[in-house]
C-alpha cells in the first residue's frame, strides 16, 4: 500500500523568501507523483506532476520538485514566494496502472508581508 | 470550457436525512474520482467510475454509501441515513480516457460541503 507523509503541517515564511515544502512516499511499485494546491473554499489545482524522465518538474506559479528516488522524496520549492500563495498544498501519489490518489494530510503555507 | 460541476456546493442534512451529492465531469472525460476530505485532513479516496462501471470502491464505506455514473447526466454521490461524522467536503475530479497504463491528470471540481446536524 501507498501512503505519502507531508511533516510539515505548517510553513510560515516572509514575502520573496524562499520556501521547500517536504513529501516523502512509500510504495513497492513505481509511482506517479503529484502537487496540488487547495485555496480556501475553493478545488485542487495542479501545480505539477512526475510521470517519467527528468527528476525536475516544473510546474505553474514558479514553482518546481525534484522527485528523488532513492530517499522516496518529492519537495516542493519556491525561490520567491508571493502573498499570493499562501494556501494549503498536498503532495500526492498514484500507482502505474492505478488510477486512485493518495494524498498527504497537507501543508499550510502562510506567507506573511 | 468548463471544468468539473459540483452542486450543491453548501448542504445541510439532519441526521438520518439522505443527501444526493452531484457532478458533472470536464466535457469529454469519461473518468470521475470521488474524494472525501475531512476537517484538517487529507482527501481520502472513495470510488472511481466509468460510464455505467464502478471501476474501484475500495475507499467507499461499506454501509449508507453509493455512487454512480450513468451514461447521460451527472455523477451521484448518494449518502442515506447520514450521521455526523458524515460532515466533511466532498470533491469530485475527472480525466479522459486513459490508453497503456498512463496517467492522467485529474481535475478537481470546487466541492461539496456537507454538514450534518
Amino acid at each position: 500500500a501507498q501512503s505519502v507523509t507531508q511533516l510539515d503541517s505548517q510553513v510560515p515564511v516572509f514575502e520573496e523568501a524562499p520556501v521547500e515544502l517536504r513529501c516523502n512516499y512509500s510504495s513497492s511499485v513505481s509511482v506517479y507523483l503529484f502537487w496540488y494546491v487547495q485555496y480556501p473554499n475553493q478545488g485542487l489545482q495542479l501545480l505539477l506532476k512526475y510521470l517519467s524522465g527528468s527528476t525536475l518538474v516544473k510546474g505553474i506559479n514558479g514553482f518546481e520538485a525534484e522527485f528523488n528516488k532513492s530517499q522516496t522524496s518529492f519537495h516542493l520549492r519556491k525561490p520567491s514566494v508571493h502573498i499570493s500563495d499562501t494556501a494549503e498544498y498536498f503532495c500526492a501519489v498514484s500507482e502505474l496502472g492505478f488510477q486512485k490518489l493518495v494524498f498527504g494530510t497537507g501543508t499550510r503555507l502562510l506567507v506573511s508581508p | 470550457n468548463a471544468g468539473v460541476m459540483q452542486n450543491p456546493r453548501h448542504l445541510v442534512r439532519r441526521r438520518g436525512q439522505e443527501a444526493r451529492l452531484r457532478c458533472s465531469p470536464v466535457k469529454g472525460h469519461s473518468h470521475v474520482y470521488w474524494y472525501r476530505q475531512l476537517p484538517e485532513e487529507g482527501l481520502k479516496f472513495m470510488v472511481y467510475l466509468q460510464k455505467e462501471n464502478i471501476i474501484d470502491e475500495s475507499g467507499m464505506p461499506k454501509e449508507r454509501f453509493s455512487a454512480e455514473f450513468p451514461k447521460e447526466g451527472p455523477s451521484i454521490l448518494r449518502i442515506q441515513q447520514v450521521v455526523r461524522g458524515d460532515s466533511a467536503a466532498y470533491f469530485c475530479a475527472s480525466s479522459p480516457s486513459i490508453f497503456g497504463g498512463t496517467a492522467d491528470t485529474q481535475y478537481f471540481g470546487p466541492g461539496t460541503r456537507l454538514t450534518v446536524l
